[in-house]
């Protein structure tokens, strides 16, 4: 079974910086593209970005309201995804979860349950 | 800016069968997007649904389908239950970074 388990989540103040990781298990981490997708307090769903396997050329797309703040990177020889969060606002205050992304059909596909980020001053 | 359109909210009694849509702010959804749709229950993470249009993922019941409807992306659920009551997001994959942007989702009422 395939299990995706956040961590690393808080409360920063804005500006500060925080580090989530997704460790995974039940699949083979390396074939897998991987997605962050935040949700905040009663909001809906929104991509904030990916990282495609080094096969793909581990290339790594960020959506507009994070770019330049945050950086997603991934260490295959643990199976894990991070996403950096460099001056984080309060608007960045979200659940956040990591999702595989089967990119041979376009979907995300298995879900973490998530870690909270709480930026506030 | 690219916005994926849904229908805030939309109710269905027990039983009844109801369809949710996905559009865009400008042109129509079709399967190049490859829209799909993912179902958030309050507190919980999402889970999928249907991919590629119409693709149910794995353990999803049949009650579930995906179409396109004219120039929208479609989630139909047939026989609805108490327990389709929540949130469904829609995805469609946009642009040469293949970037991902979620619907504003659909709460469901099965009343």
């Amino acid at each position: 079974e395939v299990q995706l388990v956040e961590s690393g989540g808080g409360l920063v103040k804005p500006g500060e910086s925080l580090r989530l990781s997704c460790a995974t298990s039940g699949l083979t981490f390396s074939n897998v593209w991987m997605s962050w997708v935040r949700q905040a307090p009663g909001k809906g769903l929104e991509w904030i970005g990916r990282i495609k396997t080094k096969i793909d050329g581990a290339t790594i797309d960020y959506a507009a309201p994070v770019k330049g703040r945050f950086t997603i990177s991934r260490d295959d020889s643990k199976s894990t995804v991070y996403v950096q969060m460099n001056s984080l606002r309060t608007e960045d205050t979200a659940d956040y979860y990591c999702v595989t992304e089967i990119h041979y059909h376009y979907y995300m596909d298995v879900w973490g349950r998530g870690t909270t980020v709480t930026v506030s001053s | 800016q690219t916005v994926v359109t849904q229908e805030p909210s939309f109710s269905v009694s027990p039983g009844g069968t109801v369809t949710l849509t996905c559009g865009l702010n400008y042109g129509s959804v079709s399967s190049d997007y490859y829209p799909s749709w993912y179902q958030q229950t309050p507190g919980q993470a999402p889970r999928t649904l249907i991919y590629n249009t119409n693709r149910r993922s794995s353990g999803v019941p049949d009650r579930f389908s995906g179409s396109i409807l004219g120039n929208k992306a479609a989630l139909t659920i047939t026989g609805a239950q108490a327990d389709d009551e929540c949130d469904y997001y829609c995805v469609l994959y946009m642009g040469r970074d293949i970037e991902v942007v979620f619907g504003g989702g659909t709460k469901l009422t099965v009343l």
